[in-house]
């Protein structure tokens, strides 16, 4: 069974750096054709995808956000790590994390996590 | 960046009534276009792959269609516990988007 979890701080101040972990189980993120996402819903509004990164550590992010993500993985600990640096108001969202193999792309999804940022 | 316009943002309906919900791509994205439903504060569930694939589980009164551009998930025979947000996400090209979603009500 396939499950994963998104954790990391409730509340940002602008300017600082996020940082979220996604917590995952039943895969492991060394089989090929695997990859987990980060996927982002502000209040209100459509989603909207992060980053990504594969099996073979290759990477891809949004063009939008680019200068400001890095994604990583240890996958020992079952772990994606997603940074985001200089948070504004505009990035408070619920932030989610999710699953794909192959051409199965988001088949799994955590719960999310909200992350307001304000001072 | 290939833009996806979902609609309608909102829909009402009755047991056993039958709804469509379009997503439109701003450019031809073959098949590769997904469903999925979401209630609030729980995970999103996988319902349509490929455009018309039925992810095994999923109920069959679930249905996607559509190539290219214009894309439908139909929901048969509704039930009330379809009440849900559903969205639709295009992987044909990076950036992957999304539809602005559909809140589904049931009465």
């Amino acid at each position: 069974q396939i499950t994963l979890k998104e954790s990391g701080p409730t509340l940002v101040k602008p300017t600082q750096t996020l940082t979220l972990t996604c917590t995952f189980s039943g895969f492991s993120l060394s089989t090929t054709g695997i990859s987990v996402a980060w996927i982002r819903q502000p209040p209100a509004k459509a989603l909207e995808w992060l980053a990504l990164i594969y099996w073979d550590d290759d990477k891809r992010y949004s063009p939008s956000l680019k200068t400001r993500l890095t994604i990583t993985k240890d996958t020992s600990k079952s772990q994606v790590v997603l940074t985001m640096t200089n948070m504004d108001p505009v990035d408070t969202a619920t932030y989610y994390c999710a699953h794909s193999r192959g051409y199965d792309i988001f088949d799994y999804w955590g719960q999310g996590t909200l992350v307001t940022v304000s001072s | 960046e290939t833009t996806l316009t979902q609609s309608p943002a909102f829909m009402s309906a009755t047991p056993g009534d039958k709804v469509n919900i379009s997503c439109k791509a701003s450019q031809d994205i073959d098949d590769d276009l997904n469903w999925y439903q979401q209630k609030p504060g729980e995970a999103a569930i996988f319902l349509i792959h490929e455009a018309t694939t039925l992810v095994p589980g999923i109920p069959p009164r679930f249905s996607g269609s559509g190539y290219g551009t214009d894309f439908t998930l139909t929901i048969n025979n509704i039930e009330s516990e379809d009440a849900a947000y559903y969205f639709c996400l295009q992987h044909d090209t990076f950036p992957y988007t999304f539809g602005q979603g559909t809140k589904l009500e049931i009465k």
